[in-house]
């Protein structure tokens, strides 16, 4: 598809277990994005990767978050040990470059449960 | 420090009148504000944004209108259209150029036949 995709849409998991969310973007975008969505809250920045820079890690929560970007194109977001204050829904999103100007694209986003 | 805040949770209009969506901001660094929306199950779509050195931006039936002394913005749809149902955020970024959008809580509208 064109647009950018996430997997799983969906996922419930035991408090302490690690869980593996994927993001794909638009093909050629350079700029990926984490957000994540608390149950009644606003979108919370996570992390962001611009082509071969060091990504910004400034919006990750605690240490047992991570994320990594192969290629310059799909990303992994990794959650260790996980609690039940992790339970979102995690958002990817891309764009040509990093900006504050232009749009973010957005997934439709992974749905985490953690019981 | 909720720097972002949509104060209202909820909003209904009837269709064909307008609906005005409010969103105060704490930052005076903030350069630039975006309305997002979002239907259920999906992910937010750009709706228009506004530069601060801007006071207005109108985009068809959306305009949004900004206010940097009372660090205040509003977004408006006229006429609502019952598709327009929807969570509306807002959001404001830095100058600093990455990306880092800072999101208000949301806003849902309910655009009544």
């Amino acid at each position: 598809g064109a647009g950018v995709s996430q997997s799983p849409s969906n996922k419930v998991t035991e408090k302490g277990k690690d869980v593996e969310l994927r993001c794909d973007p638009i093909s050629g975008h350079t700029a990926l994005y984490w957000y994540r969505q608390s149950l009644g809250q606003g979108l919370e920045f996570l992390i962001y990767f611009q082509g071969n820079s060091a990504p910004d890690k400034s919006g990750l929560p605690s240490d047992r978050f991570s994320a990594e970007r192969t290629g310059g194109s799909v990303s992994t977001l990794t959650i260790q040990r996980t609690q039940q204050e992790d339970s979102a829904v995690y958002l990817c999103a891309s764009s040509w470059r990093v900006t504050n100007t232009g749009e973010l694209f957005f997934g439709e986003g992974s749905r985490l449960t953690v019981l | 420090d909720q720097q972002v805040k949509q104060n209202s949770p909820s909003l209904s209009v009837q269709e064909g009148r307008i609906s005005i969506l409010n969103c105060d901001y704490t930052n005076s660094m903030f350069d630039y504000f975006l309305w997002y929306k979002k239907y259920p199950a999906e992910g937010p779509t750009f709706l228009i944004s506004i530069s601060s050195i801007k006071d207005k931006n109108e985009d068809g039936r959306f305009t949004v209108f900004l206010n940097k002394s009372a660090k205040h913005l509003s977004l408006h749809i006229v006429p609502s259209q019952p598709g327009d149902s929807a969570v509306y955020f807002c959001a404001a970024a830095g100058s600093s150029n990455t990306g880092k959008l800072i999101f208000g809580q949301g806003t849902t509208l309910q655009v009544k036949p």
